[in-house]
């Protein structure tokens, strides 16, 4: 395992439902990210969070809606999708701390996302 | 705006044989690249990182991977191949300087090796 854990593997949503997908890491990273596959495209990265403040917001949708309550957890709050957003949506975390650039992200297993 | 190019969609190799996984890549400045590789049904996992050095960077699983400054490449390599190496592979880039600071991945190549 990687040390970050996502919550849950497999989600199935109605367009008018509410729902959160729920990220955890365990290795004393300081830096989050939420990031969509879809297939056959380049993964899309949606937010960044360090320290708890969010850094990016890569042009997201307001359906999608990013909470860090702490370095460790990171969630992706779901509400009125649409079918296109079902997608493999993957968290995962880093060690930026000083503004290295040169460390390897983790990655969670993903939470694979169906939207009818 | 940097961006990597991973002109394979598709690569089949027969086990036992040499690998190659390409990648080409944009960035302002000197560049961190990476490879990762996705199981189905996984997240993505680290495999190598060039920063600086050594043009040839050895990672895990027996993989290897070549900087080529000149030619804007880095591409992922294993001298003899095995069944379950059979997955997605994800080259990355990420500028060592400058505003830009996010990691920007290719689209993936689906590497298939047959027994």
């Amino acid at each position: 395992e990687t040390g970050v854990t996502q919550t849950p593997r497999h989600l199935v949503m109605g367009m008018t439902n509410k729902k959160s997908l729920k990220c955890e890491q365990h290795l004393g990273h300081n830096a989050m990210y939420w990031y969509k596959q879809s297939a056959k495209k380049p993964l899309e990265l949606m937010f960044v969070y360090n320290f708890k403040e969010q850094t990016e917001n890569n042009s997201v949708p307001s359906r999608f809606s990013p909470e860090c309550p702490n370095s460790s957890h990171l969630f992706l709050h779901l509400h009125t999708l649409q079918p296109e957003d079902s997608a493999l949506y993957l968290c995962a975390s880093s060690q930026d701390r000083g503004g290295r650039r040169d460390t390897e992200a983790f990655f969670g297993q993903g939470t694979r996302l169906t939207v009818v | 705006a940097q961006s990597v190019a991973q002109p394979e969609d598709q690569v089949n190799v027969a086990e036992g044989n040499p690998l190659t996984v390409k990648c080409t890549y944009s960035v302002s400045g000197n560049p961190y690249l990476f490879w990762y590789v996705q199981y189905p049904n996984r997240g993505l996992q680290f495999l190598l990182k060039y920063i600086t050095g050594d043009n040839l960077v050895k990672g895990s699983y027996g993989f290897e991977a070549e900087f080529n400054k000149s030619q804007t490449s880095f591409h992922l390599k294993k001298p003899s191949a095995l069944v379950s190496d059979s997955a997605l592979y994800f080259c990355a880039v990420r500028p060592s300087s400058g505003s830009a600071r996010q990691l920007t991945f290719g689209s993936g190549t689906q590497l298939t090796v047959l027994p």
